[in-house]
């Protein structure tokens, strides 16, 4: 079955400190990965995606994911994390075809200071 | 800046009623979307449409209906409005053919209560 495994349904770090969330999928073809992030409220914003080349893909707001297919892996990074960046973070794979993407559950994240 | 819109934002309304939540997008995006968001859960797919009168039934079952008559408009009516309908409404809309990266652009989601 297609699915999209977020492991951490919330984290917190201190501002300043280093982030990765992590994000694990299942799906029988050729996936293209995608990060949204979404604040309290909004809809749904693109940080990054990643369907071809380079397996190391830098985003908006300092975000970067790397595709790791041994692992089926495509964690979320960023080096030092801001009060802004709290949010709830989502994972989610799709296909060339351009069909609906397939969300994992979430990651909430809360910056301390 | 992703071009799409949804009215209301939000809306409290009583059991039995009906309602329609608005989705419009103005980047002639032949794909629209609707998803059903939960705390804590993953976003279900409830309705697609692939262009104009094309519509179909997305992973979760819905008791709500949609239409494609416009390109741009992607309407969702619930016909007898129930508690269990309360939920957070997000609309998509993604672009077709060799344009196409997978991505879906998002509006802001119409937060539904039903009393």
């Amino acid at each position: 079955a297609q699915s999209v495994t977020q492991p951490d349904i919330h984290i917190t770090v201190s501002e300043g400190a280093s982030l990765e969330l992590r994000c694990n999928y299942s799906y029988g073809a050729t996936p293209y990965l995608f990060w949204y992030v979404q604040s309290p409220g909004q809809g749904l914003q693109l940080l990054l995606k990643y369907f071809s080349g380079d397996t190391l893909v830098q985003g908006i707001k300092g975000f970067e994911a790397e595709f790791k297919r041994s692992q089926s892996s495509f964690n979320l990074r960023k080096p030092s994390v801001h009060w802004s960046d709290a949010a709830e973070y989502f994972c989610a794979v799709g296909n060339q075809a351009g069909t609906a993407l397939i969300f994992g559950k979430g990651t909430t994240l809360s910056v301390s200071s | 800046e992703a071009d799409i819109y949804q009215t209301p934002r939000y809306l409290v309304i009583g059991t039995g009623k009906k309602i329609t939540l608005e989705c419009s997008q103005t980047m002639g995006h032949d794909k629209m979307y609707w998803y059903q968001q939960d705390p804590g859960m993953e976003l279900h797919l409830i309705h697609y449409s692939y262009g104009v009168n094309s519509t179909e039934k997305g992973d979760l079952s819905s008791e709500s209906t949609v239409s494609r008559i416009r390109t741009e408009h992607f309407p969702l009516t619930l016909e007898s409005a129930r508690p269990s309908h309360t939920s957070q409404y997000l609309c998509a809309s993604s672009a077709a053919g060799t344009t196409n990266t997978g991505e879906l652009f998002f509006g802001e989601g119409s937060r539904l209560t039903v009393l």
